[in-house]
């Protein structure tokens, strides 16, 4: 169990541009979830996947947001034309989704830094 | 929708002192309740979970968690803390037989001074 993982740890771009995250989830997770957190916040969610469907999306995730997850493996979040707002932590966590588990591992998270 | 309010953003204590961390939740349906812990530079870590059963909880490094359904509380205790707890903590709720999203509070900042 190798944990989850996210790539980069750390980006800075320049208002406009677009940007993609990448998270592989533990393994046998069949369950996946972005997150995004700002200072003295708590983490928001912005998206649910069960294996490869997108099942959940929140209202905060506006047109610009796109995630996918092929072959319900690793996911990638892509904000394009990126504004300063876009500025957060973004946090990936997967579940086995086993009945009663409920317990979420998370990743050390990406952050975003819009210029 | 659930909510989560965490009344205190910073809580300072002295070493070997007790502390409660508070945390008040809002939902119109059942929830299951959680404590998340990020220690500096780390990623967030389940402290402790209720499900069901008994509405007293405890985790492997003496913290403990007590569910109230008449107050919609789910405040988390160490009777000690240590140095090591310094940390932020997230109490957060889910629905039951949803999707498992969490809706997690602003966070209190723990410092454990010596």
């Amino acid at each position: 169990d190798t944990g989850v993982s996210q790539d980069p740890r750390h980006k800075i771009t320049k208002r406009g541009q677009n940007v993609t995250f990448r998270c592989d989830p533990i393994s046998e997770h069949n369950r996946l979830y972005w997150y995004r957190q700002t200072l003295g916040q708590g983490p928001e969610f912005l998206t649910y996947f069960q294996n490869e469907a997108q099942l959940e999306k929140s209202r905060l995730l506006s047109d610009r947001f796109s995630a996918e997850r092929p072959k319900g493996s690793f996911s990638t979040l892509e904000i394009q034309r990126t504004e300063q707002g876009d500025s957060a932590m973004y946090l990936c966590a997967s579940s086995h989704g086993r009945q009663n588990s409920y317990e979420q591992y998370f990743g050390p998270g990406t952050r975003l830094t819009v210029t | 929708a659930q909510s989560v309010t965490q009344l205190d953003s910073q809580v300072p204590v002295f070493e070997e002192a007790p502390v409660e961390l508070r945390c008040n939740y809002s939902s119109s349906v059942s929830v299951y309740l959680f404590w998340y812990v990020q220690y500096p530079n780390q990623g967030l870590q389940l402290l402790l979970k209720y499900l069901s059963g008994s509405t007293l909880v405890e985790s492997i490094n003496g913290f403990e968690a007590e569910f109230n359904k008449s107050q919609t509380s789910f405040h988390l205790r160490k009777p000690s803390v240590h140095i090591s707890d310094t940390a932020e903590y997230f109490c957060a709720v889910t629905r039951q037989g949803g999707s498992e999203k969490l809706v997690f509070g602003k966070g209190t900042k723990l410092t454990v001074n010596p």
